[in-house]
């Protein structure tokens, strides 16, 4: 089947900008998005891109899409303690059937 | 209040036995899902149904059922259930729409099979 994979962990000081890397195999995915799972919680949609867009910047958080690669990233710029989860990224197709990857554990450390 | 509600949070049981897992939704969403989670794995989608009438297979149902009984409900069952069918169980909704279908999840359920 199709897959999505990230890196399992990444740990960053505070302050410093954070990258999480996703790589999909799905070349008829029209969406991507990047899920955030805090502790004894659900995912939770932090952002998302349309496959026809190679960047989307919100605040903090920068996607940049290179959909001749198939790679998505998340930027986190000034990462802060309060980020530290585990990100999920995700892509779906017309179809809707959501896949995800096996999420990256981000530790910020002061 | 959640608008996407799991019981029970945490369950242990044993080997064989039967359980159900529930979930409930007020968000008025016509789809819903069920994930379990692994360590390394990510969400693994178990099954889905896309109204009251449509459920579906996901890519590992195998040793679960489920019933959708209402546009709001969607429970998940294990009919006998076995040790590697110990995980963090997820429910989530959503809406189509014309463009990205955002997944509402609820907190999670502990499952231990021992």
């Amino acid at each position: 089947g199709e897959d999505v994979e990230q890196s399992l962990f990444l740990s960053v000081r505070e302050g410093d900008s954070s990258v999480i890397n996703c790589t999909y195999t799905d070349s008829s995915s029209t969406y991507l998005y990047w899920y955030k799972q805090e502790p004894g919680a659900g995912l939770q949609l932090l952002t998302y891109i349309f496959s026809n867009m190679d960047m989307k910047q919100d605040q903090r958080l920068t996607v940049l899409l290179n959909k001749k690669d198939k790679h998505l990233s998340l930027r986190i710029a000034d990462t802060q303690t309060g980020d530290s989860a585990i990100y999920f990224c995700a892509e779906s197709s017309n179809n809707n059937d959501m896949r995800f990857g096996a999420g990256t554990r981000l530790t910020v450390k002061p | 209040d959640a608008d996407v509600t799991q019981t029970p949070r945490n369950r242990i049981t044993k080997t064989g036995k039967r359980i159900m897992l529930e979930c409930s939704q007020t968000k008025g969403h016509d789809r819903m899902y069920w994930y379990r989670q692994d360590p390394g794995l990510g969400l693994r989608l178990i099954y889905y149904s896309f109204d009251v009438k449509d459920i579906n297979k996901g890519e590992i149902s195998d040793g679960y059922s489920v019933s959708r009984q209402a546009q709001a409900k969607f429970s998940l069952s294990l009919e006998s259930a076995i040790p590697n069918q110990t995980a963090l169980y997820f429910c989530a909704t959503s809406q189509p729409g014309l463009g990205m279908d955002e997944q509402f999840f609820g907190p999670g359920t502990r499952l231990t099979v021992l």
